[in-house]
């Protein structure tokens, strides 16, 4: 069935490191992804989005890579900074679907 | 715009109380979500609306009901609130599907406990 996973619960980076979060999917019919970030207490808010028919899609220190041969997605997060802590989710869907698919999120935190 | 607001921010039931959690729009957006997020956990797909006057069950109905007579509204409805119940809910829009950007928008949160 459809799912969306993520392959690491907690991630804990050094401040001034890169942070890489990953996250598999099953779906091949997924064609748009997205990545949220859920702080404490907050609800969950965009961060970026990519389409299948990309690869590689950067925002401000933040890059989403898409492997479709793998089912892959991953978020690199540049120069990690105490206001990165969160929950990070990976969510997927396709254009005709009402539904968003969420993965089970990961934890980063980030060392001083 | 305020996006997507909610209230009430935390309530307390007992076992057995109802009550409906507030959720409106201001972007105008056709598609909207109520999730459910116990804690340390993902989001679960409650109850989702395509536009007003339909409404389609997401992957956790049960003890829920929702309505949508306008596109800003879409309120969640506990009849007969369980302890299974305690939990954060989250409401959120979204534009039209297939559109430069599908994403959605989420408010900011009803943290409910049933005791």
């Amino acid at each position: 069935g459809e799912s969306v996973g993520l392959h690491l619960p907690t991630l804990s980076v050094q401040e001034g490191d890169n942070s890489i979060i990953n996250c598999a999917y099953s779906n091949s019919a997924s064609d748009y992804f997205i990545w949220y970030k859920q702080e404490s207490g907050k609800g969950p808010q965009f961060i970026i989005d990519i389409r299948s028919n990309m690869d590689k899609r950067q925002g401000q220190r933040v890059t989403v890579l898409l492997n479709k041969t793998v089912k892959h997605l991953s978020l690199q997060i540049a120069a990690t900074q105490p206001g990165d802590s969160a929950v990070y989710f990976c969510a997927e869907t396709y254009s005709s679907a009402s539904k968003i698919i969420f993965g089970s999120g990961t934890r980063l935190s980030i060392r001083p | 715009n305020a996006g997507v607001t909610q209230t009430p921010k935390f309530r307390i039931l007992k076992i057995g109380q109802s009550m409906t959690l507030q959720c409106t729009q201001d972007m105008n957006h056709n598609y909207m979500y109520w999730y459910r997020q116990d804690p340390g956990m993902g989001l679960k797909l409650i109850y989702y609306s395509v536009g007003a006057g339909i409404t389609d069950k997401g992957e956790v109905p049960n003890g829920y009901n929702v309505s949508r007579s306008t596109t800003e509204d879409f309120p969640l409805r506990l009849e007969l609130a369980a302890p299974s119940q305690t939990s954060v809910y989250f409401c959120a829009s979204r534009r039209l599907a297939g559109g430069p950007e599908d994403t959605q928008y989420f408010g900011p949160g009803t943290r409910l406990t049933v005791l």
